[in-house]
């Protein structure tokens, strides 16, 4: 059965500083690995995804991650923090290749950004 | 840009009551999902929706829950007799093709 953890329920960083969320995603074949972003009182934003393609992924907003299959991590990163950044970060996967299939989604992190 | 739209935005019912959330998927969007998030909690699905049909459904999805496409347009889910456990944020996702599932804002469901 497919999971993922995310370590860290909370991370606080200072702003301009770097970005580290966790992600380890558990598989029994290669999975796709997506990172999905909730601000306050809104729904979920997709930052990026990986379908097999180039192992690390860059999306919106400055972060990206690295697909890493000897690790069964999907890291997110982002090199300067801002303030707006402030959100709660969700990993999900999906083994499903074909469309339709349900996402698996981490606890998610909360992303503190001090000025 | 396209993206899917939910109402009501809160909905509180007492416990016992039917609730109907709707869901506005992106137009040309054929799969359509709901997941729910308990306060605290991490995103779970529900159920997923595709060709008129239910594709998968949860364990959580049990015969309380149903879900509907009545017009082409709308996909409601609808809670037949609600718990204090159903109160959750409840997110309504469309795919096209691309492999990627849009969100809408949600519903948050408070039971009484």
């Amino acid at each position: 059965a497919q999971s993922v953890t995310q370590l860290g329920s909370h991370v606080s960083v200072s702003e301009g500083a770097l970005v580290l969320l966790r992600c380890n995603y558990s598989s029994s074949v290669p999975p796709y690995l997506f990172w999905y972003v909730q601000y306050p009182n809104q729904g979920l934003q997709l930052l990026l995804k990986y379908t097999s393609a180039a192992t690390l992924v860059k999306g919106i907003n400055g972060f990206e991650a690295e697909f890493k299959k000897s690790e069964t991590s999907f890291h997110l990163t982002k090199p300067s923090a801002h303030m707006s950044d402030a959100a709660e970060y969700f990993c999900a996967v999906s083994d499903d290749y074909n469309q339709g299939g349900k996402l698996i989604f981490g606890q998610g992190t909360e992303l503190s950004v001090k000025p | 840009e396209p993206e899917v739209t939910q109402t009501p935005s809160h909905q509180v019912t007492q416990m016992g009551q039917e609730v109907i959330l709707r869901c506005v998927p992106i137009s040309n969007h054929l799969y359509f999902y709901w997941y729910r998030q308990i306060l605290g909690q991490k995103v779970e699905f529900l159920v997923s929706f595709y060709n008129n049909e239910i594709s998968e459904k949860s364990e959580i999805f049990d015969d309380q829950f149903s879900v509907e496409r009545p017009d082409g347009s709308n996909f409601t889910l609808k809670i037949r007799s609600t718990k204090l456990e159903d109160s959750a944020m409840y997110f309504c996702a469309s795919e096209g093709t691309g492999d990627t599932q849009y969100f809408g804002p949600g519903t948050r469901l408070t039971v009484l």
